[in-house]
């Protein structure tokens, strides 16, 4: 139990056009979902957490105009990078929260290279 | 000073030994305790939660908590190879938003 997916698992696209990541809890409904972004040889970054329904919370620095995210169910979040540049090129990572367990699960990831 | 702290290492040990990974936090409201294991280019995965004070085993995993020290630590027995990756510690936080708060993480290498 517990699976929690993302798509695509990577993705490259040219500088200025907006790419979409979506999360989905496979197996279980997810109250919470959280973004997070990871750089080479660095520790998780939380972006945002996402509950269904309602507007997404952004961590301080982390622009919400850039960094579109959905919680239109509680199976699936989207976020979407929106006129992406190289340096937004990093390994994005979905987690999910079941309604009583405390744990979070994560996606596989989605690594995106901004050319 | 970091709401979870953990030695970067790496922490190398023999195949077969006990690897003790240690992680500290700085919030005393923190009640629950996450230890995640991540691979090279891969995404964390859940390896032990846990919420009161003392042991919690799983298999070859022992993890260890002492709210009283603010310490948390996660023990693995007859390591193996495959045990080699990043392994991350995480607080949760006390409030609505079930933000988890993680440590930069702490590299093991286990030779064989």
């Amino acid at each position: 139990g517990a699976v929690v997916s993302q798509h695509p698992s990577w993705v490259i696209c040219k500088s200025g056009t907006s790419v979409k990541i979506e999360c989905r809890s496979l197996d279980f409904q997810a109250t919470t979902m959280f973004w997070y972004r990871q750089f080479p040889k660095q520790s998780l970054m939380l972006m945002a957490t996402s509950n269904e329904g309602s507007k997404a919370t952004y961590e301080q620095g982390v622009e919400k105009d850039k960094f579109l995210i959905n919680h239109a169910s509680l199976t699936l979040s989207t976020l979407t990078v929106t006129s992406a540049h190289p340096e937004d090129s990093s390994f994005y990572i979905c987690s999910a929260r079941d309604r009583g367990p405390y744990e979070q699960y994560f996606g596989p990831g989605t690594r995106l290279t901004v050319t | 000073q970091k709401e979870v702290e953990q030695n970067s290492g790496p922490l190398s040990v023999p195949e077969g030994a006990i690897a003790s990974l240690n992680c500290t936090y700085s919030d005393r409201g923190s009640q629950s305790f996450f230890w995640y294991r991540q691979y090279s280019g891969k995404s964390p995965e859940l390896i032990m939660s846990i919420y009161s004070n003392g042991d919690k085993e799983d298999g070859r995993f022992t993890a260890q908590l002492n709210k009283a020290s603010q310490y948390v630590s996660l023990l693995i027995r007859d390591s193996q190879p495959s045990d080699s990756a990043t392994y991350l510690c995480a607080a949760r936080r006390m409030d609505s938003s079930y933000k988890l708060i993680f440590g930069s993480g702490t590299r093991l290498l286990v030779r064989p």
